[in-house]
């Protein structure tokens, strides 16, 4: 049984689209995450959501929006994308917010922008 | 804010080689710090971690010492195997009331290849 799963593996599009990814968990964890990988591995947070409520938000462009239907989903959708979106995009979640909850990770969608 | 630091790469050893990769972090008071490692194609996994000073973490034969006189948490193996060629990320989660907290700010990703 995966714990997180995301949707879809692969991702390829042309600039000017809008595209969403998806992102599952059966861990019955309350918090979930928004990663993003660049190509030079670099790991940043994007998004964070306790409850299906936006905790971190950080500096992302407004193109980006999370949508969290329920606690063991959480979605992201970006508009009108752009050749600098392309990256590897990692969901995680976590028991619970906090240094002492582990983050258990997706496989990562990889998204090229053409 | 909070920022890690690790060690250029990649790094290529042999079979049976000793491991070092390096970690430094900035952080106002005291963070959680963690070592995750990710196989090719895959996601990441939390390979250790260490929640206050001179505590130390351990996994599959990795070891890593949260040092806050430093502020490192070095990440070290007396002897790697070819399984072990991954991506190495050092992070951390600052403390309880702070802007960060349940957050990771990673570092840049250490490449290991080992080689038979």
């Amino acid at each position: 049984d995966t714990a997180v799963s995301q949707t879809p593996k692969y991702l390829v599009t042309q600039m000017g689209n809008d595209k969403s990814i998806k992102c599952e968990q059966n861990l019955g964890h309350d918090t979930m995450y928004w990663y993003k990988q660049d190509s030079k591995k670099f790991l940043k947070i994007m998004f964070s959501y306790n409850n299906k409520e936006l905790i971190i938000n950080e500096t992302v462009p407004n193109r980006f929006s999370p949508k969290s239907p329920d606690k063991a989903h959480l979605n992201l959708h970006i508009n009108s994308l752009e050749l600098g979106d392309s990256a590897v995009y990692f969901c995680a979640s976590s028991q619970a917010m906090g240094a002492l909850y582990e983050q258990y990770f997706g496989p990562g969608t990889r998204l090229t922008v053409t | 804010g909070n920022s890690v630091t690790q060690m250029e790469g990649p790094v290529t050893l042999s079979e049976e080689a000793f491991l070092t990769i390096n970690c430094t972090y900035t952080a106002t008071g005291y963070p959680s710090l963690f070592w995750y490692v990710q196989y090719p194609g895959e996601g990441l996994q939390l390979l250790l971690k260490a929640t206050k000073a001179d505590d130390k973490g351990s996994n599959k034969g990795f070891e890593a010492t949260y040092r806050k006189e430093t502020t490192s948490f070095h990440l070290e193996k007396g002897s790697v195997q070819v399984s072990d060629s991954a991506v190495y990320f050092c992070a951390l989660s600052g403390d309880a009331g702070g802007t960060s907290y349940g957050k990771l700010t990673f570092g840049q990703g250490t490449i290991l290849t080992v080689h038979p």
